[in-house]
C-alpha cells in the first residue's frame, strides 16, 4: 500500500492570504503526481499534472512544485478567495502502473 | 459531451440486496475507474479498466463486481450490500491509462445499506 499524506488536514485563513500545503510520497519508481481541487457538493477537477522532478506548474493564483527525489509536491495559493474555499487532494502513480493512489487531502477555507 | 455520468444519484439498500450503479462517458477514454469516499479516509480505488474487455481490482474490490462491455459504460455491481458498503461512490475516466492524462468525475451515487 502506497502512502501518500497531505498536510495541513485543514486550513482556514482569511481573503487575501496566501498559502501553501504539501503533499508527500514515496520517491521510488515516481511516475506523476496530480493534483485535483474538490468543492462541496461537487466533483474533484484537475488542477496539474506533474511527471518531472522540478516542474512547476501555474493556473492563475495557484501554482505547483514537485520534487520526485525527495518525494513531495507543494500547491500554493496567492491572494486567497473565498472561492479557493476547497479540499485539495494530490494523486500519486507509480512504476508503470495506471492507477492513481489518492491522499486525504487538504481543506482549505477562506473568510472574508 | 457530458462527461462522466452516473446513476443513480442517491440510493438506500437493505443488508443483503444487490444492485448496480451505473457510469457512463462519452468522451471516448479508455481508462475507467469506480472510487468510494468515506470520511478520513480519501478517495479508494475499488476497480479499473484500461479498455474494453479489460478489469481488474484496485485497493478495496471485495464485495463489487465490474465489467466492461464497451467503452462507454462501467457498471458497478454490489454482490449483497452490507452496512460497511455505506459511503459516496465516484466514477471516473481518463483518455489513456498513461501517467499524464488528468482524471475526470463524475457526480458521484451516495449509497446508504441499513
Amino acid at each position: 500500500i502506497l502512502n501518500v499524506e497531505q498536510s495541513p488536514q485543514s486550513l482556514h485563513v482569511q481573503e487575501g492570504d496566501s498559502t501553501n500545503f504539501t503533499c508527500s510520497f514515496p520517491s521510488s519508481n515516481f511516475y506523476a503526481l496530480h493534483w485535483y481541487r474538490w468543492e462541496t457538493a461537487k466533483s474533484p477537477e484537475a488542477l496539474f499534472v506533474m511527471t518531472l522532478n522540478g516542474d512547476e506548474k501555474k493556473k492563475g493564483r495557484i501554482s505547483a512544485t514537485l520534487n520526485t527525489k525527495e518525494g513531495y509536491s507543494y500547491l500554493y495559493i496567492k491572494g486567497s478567495q473565498p472561492e479557493d474555499s476547497a479540499t485539495y487532494l494530490c494523486a500519486f502513480i507509480r512504476g508503470t502502473a495506471s492507477k492513481l493512489t489518492f491522499g486525504t487531502g487538504t481543506r482549505l477555507q477562506v473568510t472574508l | 459531451n457530458a462527461g462522466v455520468t452516473q446513476t443513480p444519484k442517491f440510493q438506500v439498500l437493505k443488508t443483503g440486496q444487490s444492485m448496480t450503479l451505473q457510469c457512463a462517458q462519452d468522451m471516448n477514454h479508455e481508462y475507467m475507474s469506480w472510487y468510494r469516499q468515506d470520511p478520513g479516509m480519501g478517495l479508494r480505488l475499488i476497480h479499473y479498466s484500461v479498455g474494453a474487455g479489460i478489469t481488474d481490482q484496485g485497493e478495496v474490490p471485495n464485495g463489487y463486481n465490474v465489467s466492461r462491455s464497451t467503452t462507454e459504460d462501467f457498471p458497478l455491481r454490489l454482490l449483497s450490500a452490507a452496512p460497511s458498503q455505506t459511503s459516496v461512490y465516484f466514477c471516473a475516466s481518463r483518455p489513456a491509462p498513461g501517467p499524464s492524462y488528468e482524471q475526470y468525475f463524475g457526480p458521484g451515487t451516495r449509497l446508504t445499506v441499513t
